[in-house]
């Protein structure tokens, strides 16, 4: 039982280049979720998925897409990455009883 | 929309009692979530208040008052491990499984 996977750890754009982040859960969960966290801040929601074949905004979406490819996977895309952009990014899945899987983050760094 | 405030830091001695208040703004509140991150981890779920009262948890509780849109985690018998930030979360009903996230309190615990 994995939980939720993330790839890559770790990973290094010029501005302008696309690359997209991959994340699957293994417990069945319904709802997942994109976050970013910047140095000594919170964590802000990007984009989340209540279900297979749904996506919605969170509070940061601006220069993101996502797929929910099937109930296992929920992807997070950046089309043109900017500086702006380089941050921690964490991909979540929610229990029924309200607890939240994380996976183990993904350091983005944009130049 | 939802906003959640709860202090940037508190600094305690091994022993002590601390208490991390959070205060959220939502129009459809459905529970309040705590969560622990050690620097360089991703976050990990406490605990989880949806009716008044204390939740109790080993040497951590959580409290929630619905009508004064409060709660607050108490860590008590504070070890060095203990030093971390902790992050309160609230989910909205009316805005399906939006789950926001508060900026975080770094608790720094001190021989």
């Amino acid at each position: 039982n994995a939980g939720v996977t993330q790839t890559p750890k770790f990973q290094v754009l010029k501005t302008g280049q696309s690359m997209t982040l991959q994340c699957a859960q293994d417990m069945n969960h319904n709802s997942m979720y994109w976050y970013r966290q910047d140095p000594g801040m919170g964590l802000r929601l990007i984009y989340y998925s209540a279900s297979e074949g749904t996506t919605d905004k969170g509070e940061v979406p601006n220069g993101y897409n996502v797929s929910r490819l099937n109930k296992r996977e929920f992807s997070l895309r950046l089309e043109s990455a900017a500086p702006s952009q380089t941050s921690v990014y964490f991909c979540a899945s929610r229990s029924e009883n309200e607890k939240l899987f994380f996976g183990s983050g993904t350091q983005l760094s944009v130049l | 929309g939802q906003s959640l405030e709860q202090p940037s830091e508190v600094t305690a001695v091994e022993g002590a009692i601390v208490q991390i208040n959070c205060t959220y703004q939502t129009s459809g509140f459905y529970g309040l979530s705590w969560y622990q991150q050690h620097d360089g981890g991703a976050p990990t779920f406490l605990s989880y208040n949806a009716l008044d009262g204390l939740e109790e948890t080993g040497r951590f509780s959580s409290f929630l008052s619905r009508s004064d849109s409060y709660g607050y985690l108490l860590l008590q018998e504070l070890q060095m491990k203990d030093s971390a930030s902790y992050f309160c979360a609230v989910r909205d009903r009316t805005a399906g499984n939006k789950l926001t996230f508060g900026g975080g309190t770094r608790v720094l615990v001190k021989p």
